[in-house]
C-alpha cells in the first residue's frame, strides 16, 4: 500500500466541469508535489509546495489551480479542461524539498475530459 | 528535450539470472539519481538511489553503479524474480533543486 493516497483514483469530466483532485500523506514530509503523464510518456513536473508554500510552478495553464490546506494535504482544482488535458495525475511527497530525499508517489488520478 | 534518456524500452530476462537496465543523462549539474519501479494501475515506487560522491550502492537484490564521467547510470537485479517485471525509471535532479527529471521507462519482463 501507498502512503501517500490520492482522491478519486478515476474520473471523467466535461470541458465545462469543476472537479477536484486530493492527495494526503501522513508521513511528516515538507513537500508536496504534483505531477502529470502521459501515456508512454516520464511524469512531467506541474507543481511543487515546499512547507505548504507553492515553490515552483511550471508554467502551468491557470485551468488548474493547486491548494495546499496543510502539511498532509494538496489539491488540485480543476476547471474548463481540454481533451488534451487527459493524463495520469500522480501527487508524491519527501521529506523536504531542496535535498536529496526520493519522492513517494501515489497511485495517480487517471483523469478523461469529454 | 530529454535530460534523461533509457534507450531501450524493452528487456527480457530468465528468472534467476542477472537484470541490467541502463540510463544516461546529459546534464552535468545533475548530482542525486533514483530508480522507480511501476506496475499498472499504480504509482512509481522509489527502489535505490545514489548521490554523486559515490559509484556504487546495494540494497538486497538491487544494486545502482554511477559513471560521472560518462553521464551513465545502471540499475542490476540479481536474482530476477516473477515479481520483478515492471516498468522501471531512471530519474535525476540537481542540488537544491525540487524537480526530478524522468527517463521514458524499461519494461522488463522476468521469464519464470
Amino acid at each position: 500500500d501507498t502512503e501517500v493516497t490520492q482522491t478519486p483514483k478515476h474520473l471523467v469530466m466535461g470541458m465545462t466541469n469543476k472537479k477536484s483532485l486530493k492527495c494526503e500523506q501522513h508521513m511528516g514530509h515538507r513537500a508536496m508535489y504534483w505531477y502529470k503523464q502521459k501515456a508512454k510518456k516520464p511524469p512531467e513536473l506541474m507543481f511543487v509546495y515546499s512547507y505548504e508554500k507553492l515553490s515552483i510552478n511550471e508554467s502551468v495553464p491557470s485551468r488548474f489551480s493547486p491548494e495546499c490546506p496543510n502539511s498532509s494535504l494538496l489539491n488540485l482544482h480543476l476547471h474548463a479542461l481540454q481533451p488534451e488535458d487527459s493524463a495520469l495525475y500522480l501527487c508524491a511527497s519527501s521529506r523536504s524539498s531542496g535535498l536529496n530525499s526520493p519522492l513517494h508517489f501515489g497511485n495517480g488520478t487517471r483523469l478523461t475530459v469529454t | 528535450d530529454q535530460q534523461v534518456k533509457q534507450n531501450s524500452p524493452s528487456l527480457s530476462v530468465q528468472e534467476g539470472r542477472i537484470s541490467i537496465l541502463n540510463c544516461d543523462y546529459t546534464n552535468s549539474m545533475f548530482d542525486y539519481f533514483l530508480w522507480y519501479k511501476k506496475y499498472p494501475a499504480e504509482g512509481p515506487t522509489f527502489l535505490i538511489s545514489i548521490s554523486s560522491i559515490k559509484d556504487k550502492n546495494e540494497d538486497g537484490r538491487f544494486t545502482v553503479f554511477l559513471n560521472k564521467s560518462a553521464k551513465h547510470l545502471s540499475l542490476h537485479i540479481v536474482p530476477s524474480q516473477p515479481g520483478d517485471s515492471a516498468v522501471y525509471f531512471c530519474a535525476a535532479s540537481g542540488t537544491g533543486a525540487n524537480n526530478l527529471f524522468f527517463g521514458t521507462g524499461t519494461r522488463l519482463t522476468v521469464i519464470p
